[in-house]
């Protein structure tokens, strides 16, 4: 399967405890996309990556919160110090860097906080 | 996102009856994308227009978008249980980040 990939698919963690999600993108895309998604909305940009840089960070996007894309290939998503409102699906999408090129998404991780 | 309205929020169609769903951006639009998205799943990529005017169409569903390139809607003909899902239009306006409207949850009753 040579599409953007998860990992994991769900998890489930107590509040106050450190995740770390995974992404890898199709293999020749340099732009990688993080959203987040809540019932019944649309997905919320969090970040994006041009390769390995990290190029914008939404606002909403507390101190808790860091990506990395170390290589310009995979990427991951750690959140510190978990709250309940943390709860989502967190969504990885890539594309290529032309101007109006479809992004592709990955399954998903589904963030549960007990 | 504020900037992509989409209505309705959601909607119930009879199976072999159409269905329209409507996207409005408050900035003109550069590129506008159709995503579908089955529940507790990512978003499967639909259809991408960019110019005014331009209207595509893929199996029974087509995407228009208007001339002024700050509305786009989506058809569905004769819709049938697999049309069932949550409809997303994106947007990238002049920072070629892609944001996105709240989505339309379509059901299709047989």
């Amino acid at each position: 399967d040579t599409g953007v990939s998860q990992d994991p698919r769900h998890k489930i963690t107590k509040r106050g405890q450190n995740v770390t999600f995974r992404c890898d993108p199709i293999s020749e895309h340099n732009r990688l996309y993080w959203y987040r998604q809540t019932l019944g909305q649309g997905p919320e940009f969090l970040t994006y990556f041009q390769n390995e840089a990290q190029l914008e960070k939404s606002r909403l996007l507390s101190d808790r919160f860091s990506a990395e894309r170390p290589k310009g290939s995979f990427s991951t998503l750690e959140i510190q110090r978990t709250e309940q409102g943390d709860s989502a699906m967190y969504l990885c999408a890539s594309s290529l860097s032309t101007v109006n090129t479809e992004a592709f998404f990955g399954q998903g991780t589904r963030l549960t906080v007990v | 996102s504020q900037e992509l309205e989409q209505s309705p929020q959601s909607l119930i169609v009879q199976e072999g009856k159409n269905l329209t769903i409507n996207c409005t951006s408050s900035k003109t639009l550069y590129g506008l994308y159709w995503y579908k998205q089955k529940y507790g799943e990512g978003l499967i990529f639909l259809m991408m227009l960019q110019k005014g005017g331009e209207e595509k169409s893929h199996e029974k569903i087509t995407a228009k978008l208007d001339e002024k390139k700050q509305q786009s809607s989506l058809h569905i003909t004769a819709s049938q249980p697999s049309h069932a899902g949550i409809y997303l239009c994106g947007a990238v306006h002049n920072d070629y980040k892609l944001s996105f409207g709240a989505g339309t949850t379509v059901t299709v009753r047989a």
